[in-house]
């Protein structure tokens, strides 16, 4: 199975100020299609995940340009810029490249 | 909008049977390949099992192979997953998924005898 590791496991931020989480596989998630199956999803308290980013570094619908996803092959970044109170929860990095699907540790994200 | 609403959670004792059910809406359920999750209480998350649109393509994760089985019922839009011989391990929140992007708010399994 595909080993997804996240750093830092926990993050406190003051609002405006950004932040970066780092997910790293253990196999690179390029597909055969030319496609890497990387995904971002916050997990609010009490609430099931929603998605952020899928593929790398697309922004799902309707979520707010402060979140980008960026890297390649084994190595990939969330960023967060201008972080809002809105922002807290746990952060998940999941990779849908290969069966069975599988996530970080998550990342908990507090504001200072 | 999709809508994706988990069902027949509940209290299990260890090695029965339970089968959740995910209704669907708001979208071609036909066109979507769909997955179950799951999150033990205060832990990550867990991809569960997969199948595809046509039911063509089914896979599970290690630690529920031959013992839980995903199905769909692509004229009633819904999604399945019977679970036999439940074990404190697989007490979790379980959630349906359209593919990756869009998730229910889950049914809650507890296993205690």
């Amino acid at each position: 199975d595909i080993v997804m590791t996240q750093s830092p496991l926990s993050l406190s931020v003051t609002p405006g100020q950004s932040a970066s989480i780092s997910c790293k596989s253990s196999e690179s998630l390029l597909y055969s299609d030319g496609k890497t199956y990387l995904y971002w999803y916050l997990q609010k308290a009490g609430q099931s995940p929603h998605l952020l980013i899928y593929e790398v570094s697309s922004r799902f619908s309707g979520v707010p340009d402060r979140f980008s996803g960026s890297g390649s092959g084994t190595d990939f970044t969330l960023q967060i810029s201008r972080v809002e109170a809105e922002d807290v929860g746990v952060y998940y990095c999941m990779q849908g490249t290969h069966f069975p699907y599988t996530f970080g540790q998550g990342t908990k994200l507090d504001i200072e | 909008e999709v809508q994706l609403v988990e069902s027949g959670g509940g209290l299990v004792q260890p090695g029965e049977s339970l089968i959740l059910s995910c209704a669907a809406s708001g979208f071609d359920f036909t066109a979507y390949n769909m997955n179950w999750f799951r999150q033990a209480p205060g832990k990550g998350l867990e991809w569960v099992s997969y199948i595809s649109r046509t039911t063509l393509t089914i896979t599970y994760a290690d630690s529920v192979k031959g013992r839980f089985t995903i199905s769909r019922d692509n004229a009633r839009s819904s999604l399945y997953l019977q679970l036999n011989s439940v074990t404190a391990e697989d007490g979790a929140i379980y959630y349906c998924a359209r593919g990756k992007a869009h998730w229910g708010r889950g049914t809650l399994v507890t296993v205690s005898s």
